[in-house]
């Protein structure tokens, strides 16, 4: 059974470029969480989607981010005119109730570079 | 606001040694609190604690809740240079929609 899968594993973009980060859950799975890490920070909330519908987005910067998980396909964590801060390491995790009642599992990450 | 620290921020043991790994929280409508364990890629899932009192184990890893104290320890006994990795600790509010994580202890076991 595949764990969660994240590609790319790493991305470079060049500031004022858009960078898409995919994320195919856990088989079974149909809630899917996206984190940031930061150096030397923890990890952070951006937002949460079960398939077609954004459940809490309280955690997402209100410009150039957003996320989906359409019917099909995997999730997409989409951010658009990237800047330097941006840089850091994207975690999708997955659940198959929600979190309540089962822990997340991560997968290993996107690490992003903008330059 | 909800925040959950944990201490120390980094530790460094020999092996063999027994290590304690702290973490206190404050959070509205607290559900669980879960030790994720993070070398270099994905936190891997170590324990879900959401009652006071009882230890979970597994293997040389323990890890107990006191939520009338706000905090959870994580122990390791015998550490081996394989447990060298960031801890994390998170917590999960009664809404379920996402947890909430401190900034981990960076343990280092050398031989």
């Amino acid at each position: 059974n595949a764990g969660v899968m994240q590609n790319p594993r790493h991305l470079v973009r060049r500031r004022g470029q858009e960078a898409r980060l995919r994320c195919s859950p856990m088989k079974g799975h149909s809630h899917v969480y996206w984190y940031r890490q930061l150096p030397e920070e923890g990890l952070k909330f951006m937002v949460y989607l079960q398939k077609e519908n954004i459940i809490d987005e309280s955690g997402m910067p209100k410009e150039r981010f957003s996320a989906e998980f359409p019917k099909e396909g995997p999730s997409i964590l989409r951010i658009q005119q990237v800047v330097r801060g941006d840089s850091a390491a994207y975690f999708c995790a997955s659940s198959p109730s929600g979190g309540n009642n089962s822990p997340l599992h991560f997968g290993n990450g996107t690490r992003l570079t903008v330059t | 606001e909800d925040k959950v620290v944990q201490s120390p921020l980094s530790l460094v043991v020999h092996e063999g040694d027994t290590v304690t790994l702290n973490c206190s929280y404050e959070v509205t409508n607290f559900r669980s609190l879960l030790w994720y364990k993070q070398e270099k890629k994905a936190p891997t899932f170590l324990f879900m604690l959401t009652s006071s009192g009882i230890e979970k184990k597994s293997g040389r890893l323990s890890s107990i809740l006191d939520k009338k104290e706000l905090f959870s320890i994580l122990n390791i006994t015998a550490t081996q240079t394989g447990d060298s990795a960031i801890y994390l600790c998170a917590v999960l509010h009664q809404a379920g929609t996402a947890l909430i994580f401190g900034k981990g202890t960076t343990l280092s076991v050398s031989s």
